[in-house]
């Protein structure tokens, strides 16, 4: 069972360059979330989804773009990359946006930018 | 707004050891409360939860108590093992359309 899935695991980038992280999740689940991890912060909301077609900017959105697929996958782009955006990415689904839900996670985009 | 502070780690302890992970929120209203657990190399996965106020979570062996008296939600665990070893973050939820926000993070190290 596959879960949340995220591609590339690893990636290094030049400033400037641009790539796209990509996630999909087989779980059927509504709403779809972004995060980026740096030390002692925890995880910081870029984007999320809350339901196919709809994105909303999180709390750390500025660099960044997200394009909802379909209800499967949820991509971020980094359109001209800085140093700043080195990070842990993190893609989540959740069934839907409720105070109880569980939320799931995949594993994860080491990213680098020199 | 919204916030979740965690002891810093990293907490080492010996196999068998006692562990207590301090957590304490800031929030208006009724949060829903949780431990997340990362594994060396993995993404978070829920541990454990509470809702309302002194609702006590527990899976594998952890457990917290939601106490709203002290907007506390600390993690305990009686007898640590080796695999125990990850990173935990506490984590608050208002209502429903709200997102999640989490702590800084405490990484356990445990060794035999």
């Amino acid at each position: 069972n596959a879960g949340v899935t995220q591609t590339p695991k690893f990636q290094v980038l030049k400033t400037g360059q641009s790539m796209t992280l990509q996630c999909a999740q087989d779980m059927n689940h509504n709403s779809m979330y972004w995060y980026r991890q740096d030390p002692g912060m925890g995880l910081r909301l870029i984007y999320y989804s809350a339901s196919e077609g709809t994105t909303d900017k999180g709390e750390v959105p500025n660099g960044y773009n997200v394009s909802r697929l379909n209800k499967r996958e949820f991509s971020l782009r980094l359109e001209s990359a800085a140093p700043s955006q080195t990070s842990v990415y993190f893609c989540a689904s959740e069934a839907e946006a409720v105070q109880n839900t569980e939320a799931f996670f995949g594993q994860g985009t080491r990213l680098t930018v020199v | 707004g919204d916030s979740v502070t965690q002891m810093e780690g990293p907490v080492t302890l010996s196999e068998e050891a006692f562990l207590t992970i301090n957590c304490t929120y800031t929030a208006t209203g009724y949060p829903s409360l949780f431990w997340y657990v990362q594994y060396p190399g993995e993404g978070l996965q829920l541990l454990l939860k509470a809702t309302k106020a002194d609702d006590k979570g527990s899976n594998k062996g952890f457990e917290a108590t939601y106490r709203k008296e002290t907007t506390s939600f600390h993690l305990e665990k009686g007898s640590v093992q080796v695999s125990d070893s990850a990173v935990y973050f506490c984590a608050l939820r208002q209502s429903a359309g709200n997102m999640l926000t989490f702590g800084g993070g405490t990484r356990l190290m445990v060794k035999p």
